[in-house]
């Protein structure tokens, strides 16, 4: 079956970037939308953004211009970049499939923003 | 941005009891987009409802949802051990961004 899998360091600097790559494995990451949803410790879980596997982007814009999300169809990958982090970025980040309700999840991952 | 207010924050009840876990949107939610998730700790969540009523793939019929416009609620007709976890309501029908609630705890009493 289809399984989705964070990966990327689980240690960022503050300023710098974060950089996290979602592997799909067990079917094709094309005709789905995919998305970015992160939840800081404690917290509920936050929106980040999703992507078409066309290339279309959709944003929170209470992240603004940091996010940048990205995929690589032949590789069935998508990624994100968070730039300019803080410790308020610090979360477990998880990759999810579909645009709107998200009917499959990785496990997470957590970036810790030192 | 619409607030989600989830209710209870917490529910104690004993496996074999109803669960009702209620949704509260700050504005309406077009096309009651509305999707309801179970989280467990370290594991990935699980879409149970989307579209305020309609069940995902392989979820049980002892998970129903309903309501429209801005109160949505998850109703668990009958706990079972393995449903004791967190719950996320999420809207997606209105222009970004999507949002979550703050989720509800369902424990063992």
């Amino acid at each position: 079956q289809v399984q989705l899998q964070e990966s990327g360091p689980g240690l960022v600097k503050s300023s710098e970037t974060l950089s996290l790559t979602c592997t799909v494995s067990g079917g094709s990451i094309s005709s789905y939308y995919w998305s970015w949803v992160r939840q800081p410790p404690g917290k509920g879980l936050e929106w980040i953004g999703y992507i078409y596997y066309s290339g279309s982007t959709n944003y929170n814009p209470s992240l603004g211009s940091r996010v940048t999300i990205s995929v690589d169809t032949s590789k069935n990958q998508f990624f994100l970049k968070l730039s300019s982090v803080t410790a308020a970025d610090t979360a477990v980040y998880f990759c999810a499939r579909g645009g709107w309700s998200k009917d499959l999840w990785g496990q997470g991952t957590l970036v810790t923003v030192s | 941005e619409i607030v989600l207010t989830q209710s209870p924050g917490t529910l104690s009840l004993s496996p074999g009891e109803r669960a009702t876990l209620s949704c509260r949107a700050s504005q309406i939610i077009s096309n009651n987009y509305l999707a309801w998730y179970q989280h467990k700790p370290g594991q990935a969540p699980r879409l149970l409802i989307y579209d305020a009523s309609r069940r995902a793939t392989g979820i049980p019929d002892r998970f129903s949802g309903s309501g429209s416009a801005t109160d949505f609620t998850l109703t668990i007709s009958r706990l079972e051990p393995e449903d004791f976890a967190v719950y996320y309501c999420q809207q997606y029908g209105n222009s970004a961004p999507e949002t979550f609630g703050q989720g509800t705890k369902v424990e063992i009493k």
